[in-house]
């Protein structure tokens, strides 16, 4: 079974340019989850969708950070303008609906901002 | 809301010693409990889960954790430590309600000597 693609995984980028990661889930789970994770911390949630709707961006900085799920399959989070601060990796999960919670993750995107 | 406390940014062992990684958590409703574990440039991987039932859980690579309600705790043990467990260790809670997302801690470095 094919896990959770995560691309690209690693990018450079000045402040104030935008960045765009896409994520293809595992096949058949519905819920799709990014999450930020800073160097010496753990990782801190971004936002949480089912199928496309979403179900939790209390923690998206709406002014810069925008995600979408088109289709419920593949997922797009784009940073726009980029900060100093938002280096560092990101990381798509996917899980089934009505669950347990346990998670499939990638291996993540490590965005560096200079 | 939950959240999860993980005793220790850094633990050190010898190779065949006692691994001990401490976790405790808050959640107003039964929890679900979950070690990960990151090795370098990797995503998450999961070693073990607590949902329902017996309250001692064996994981992956002879790792094993027991559900201790009275304490809030989730603590993550191995006998005997080998050289290949060397990695950052992610205790996470999710709540058993509609929509499960995980929460992460700070995260356990553990590094073993020969």
């Amino acid at each position: 079974e094919a896990g959770v693609a995560q691309s690209p995984r690693y990018k450079i980028i000045e402040k104030r340019q935008s960045v765009a990661f896409w994520c293809n889930p595992i096949s058949g789970h519905a819920t799709l989850y990014w999450y930020q994770q800073i160097l010496g911390q753990g990782p801190k949630l971004l936002i949480q969708f089912q199928n496309n709707g979403v179900v939790d961006d209390s923690q998206l900085p709406k002014d810069r950070f925008s995600a979408e799920r088109l289709k419920g399959v593949d997922s797009t989070l784009k940073i726009q303008p980029a900060k100093l601060e938002d280096s560092a990796v990101y990381l798509c999960a996917s899980g089934l609906a009505g669950g347990t919670g346990e998670l499939f993750f990638g291996e993540g995107s490590r965005l560096t901002v200079l | 809301a939950q959240s999860v406390t993980q005793l220790g940014s850094h633990v050190s062992v010898s190779e065949g010693a006692l691994v001990l990684l401490r976790c405790n958590y808050s959640s107003s409703v039964p929890p679900y409990l979950f070690w990960y574990v990151q090795y370098p440039n990797q995503g998450l991987q999961l070693l073990l889960k607590y949902t329902t039932g017996a309250t001692l859980v064996k994981g992956i690579n002879g790792f094993e954790a027991e559900f201790k309600k009275s304490e809030t705790s989730f603590h993550l043990t191995k006998p005997s430590a080998h050289m290949s467990d060397a990695a950052e260790y992610f205790c996470a809670v999710s709540e058993n309600t509609g929509f499960q997302k995980l929460v992460f801690g700070t995260g356990t470095r553990l590094l073993v000597s020969p």
